[in-house]
């Protein structure tokens, strides 16, 4: 079975930078893996902020940027804002229409 | 703008089915395909599976094959998702998002499903 791993949480000051990372069991993730990545903030849906490793929807904020880092998908914001404290899941393509979730980042901007 | 619409929250009981729908706007149906995606309480998302609006084909990940069926209504630009025998840790809130061949994008709003008896 896949299992697809993210840090289960992490801290950050505002104004401070972070990189969340995703790895998969099955080896390196690449550019074919297509990462997305998704923001999840209490009783909301997830919200989609990067795709295919590093494209941004016209909605995602500047400071949110995605990237392939050691073998892994990352997504790193910079210039933290306290909105940004939410849950952080990537997902992963696997083939033949798989698809499969991180288990999620929790965020705390503190 | 692009809205995905999700029916209301259902109570089930143990053994019982539901049949969730999403109803898409915005955007051309038979483009994109559907992705269904629950979070249980307090855990994280996981992906169920994946109709094509298009051909109507599908593909499910392998926890739920067998116990579900993933549908569009092009007419209605609708889809629906049916989860059968139901048990209590199928309780959770039931996403339905849009899915690109590189991308999922938009969401619904979701659906809670308790199983309880």
């Amino acid at each position: 079975q896949t299992v697809v791993t993210q840090e289960p949480s992490l801290t950050v000051s505002p104004g401070g930078t972070v990189t969340l990372t995703c790895a998969s069991s099955t080896g390196a993730v690449t550019s074919g893996y297509y990462p997305n990545w998704f923001q999840q903030k209490p009783g909301q849906p997830p919200r989609s902020l990067i795709y295919s490793t590093t494209d941004k929807h016209f909605w995602t904020p500047a400071r949110f940027s995605g990237s392939l880092l050691g073998g892994k998908a990352a997504l790193t914001l910079s210039g933290v804002q306290p909105e940004d404290e939410a849950h952080y899941y990537c997902l992963l393509y696997y083939g033949n229409a798989n698809w499969v979730f991180g288990g999620g980042t929790k965020l705390t901007v503190l | 703008q692009i809205k995905l619409e999700q029916s209301g929250g259902e109570v089930k009981k143990p053994g019982a089915s539901v049949k969730v729908s999403c109803k898409a706007s915005g955007y051309s149906f038979t483009s994109y395909s559907i992705s269904w995606v629950r979070q249980a309480p307090g855990q994280g998302l996981e992906w169920m599976g994946w109709v094509s609006a298009y051909k109507a084909n599908t593909n499910y990940a392998q926890k739920f094959q067998g116990r579900v069926t993933m549908t569009t209504e092009t007419s209605t630009n609708t889809a629906y998702m049916e989860l059968r025998s139901l048990r209590s840790d199928d309780t959770a809130v039931y996403y339905c998002a849009r899915e690109g061949w590189d991308l999922v994008d938009y969401w619904g709003q979701g659906t809670l499903v308790t199983v309880s008896s």
